[in-house]
């Protein structure tokens, strides 16, 4: 079946280690996107990517790292910079078509926890 | 800058109730769209519902439906039926047009946190 896929669903990391989230999408869609969400405070995107090879810094990209080297994928890197990286991490993607239209797919997240 | 605010941070109702969840925005576009998106226990986020400002029309999906009032910035949903599966916490959501220069990017509340109970 067509979706899209992050993993790993739970993740554990000391203090100062980079880790690197995976989300993978078997839609064809070319618009992906990675959001923090915090309790209390909604969804905040970090990066977003339109096109391979391109990708452009959200509300809150300090301490993110993404690549986008193949459209299927786009993984989000948590580095040592980013000062509460304890969350919980939504990809997302979307068609062109679908942009304009705000209708976002969603995987099933990642929780990070930083001990 | 455009902000998105609901006020209700949690909400409960009778299961076969009709239930109202308040959203209200921020924004000097005139042009721009708004959306409710679920998000069930399980985490994972799908779209209800969406509206487009320039259509005076309410939106309607089944059981879900909107009242949209443009001069007040003001987006409540309205589920009418209520069922258990409803329980989730719910987001709305603003967004420019693409060539206003968004991105397809969403900004959301939030969100509303809905019980419904047997």
């Amino acid at each position: 079946d067509g979706g899209i896929t992050q993993s790993p669903k739970y993740l554990f990391r000391k203090e100062g280690q980079n880790v690197t989230l995976s989300c993978e999408q078997n839609l064809n869609h070319d618009a992906m996107y990675w959001y923090r969400q915090d309790p209390g405070q909604g969804l905040r995107l970090i990066y977003y990517s339109q096109i391979v090879n391109d990708f452009q810094k959200g509300d809150i990209a300090e301490g993110y790292s993404v690549s986008r080297e193949k459209k299927e994928s786009f993984p989000l890197t948590v580095t040592s910079a980013q000062k509460n990286p304890t969350a919980f991490y939504l990809c997302a993607s979307s068609t062109k078509d679908r942009v304009n239209t705000g209708e976002l797919f969603f995987g099933e997240g990642s929780r990070l926890t930083v001990l | 800058a455009q902000t998105v605010t609901q006020s209700q941070p949690e909400m409960s109702v009778q299961e076969a109730e009709t239930v109202t969840l308040s959203c209200t925005y921020d924004t000097s576009e005139n042009n721009y769209y708004l959306f409710w998106y679920k998000q069930p226990p399980s985490r994972q986020m799908i779209l209800v519902i969406r509206q487009e400002a320039y259509k005076q029309q309410n939106a309607t999906e089944n059981r879900f439906s909107v009242n949209f009032q443009k001069a007040a910035k003001s987006f409540s949903l309205k589920i009418s039926d209520s069922q258990l599966g409803d329980t989730a916490m719910y987001f709305c959501a603003f967004m420019k047009p693409f060539y206003g220069g968004s991105q397809g990017n969403l900004i959301f509340g939030k969100g509303t946190k809905l019980s419904v109970k047997p």
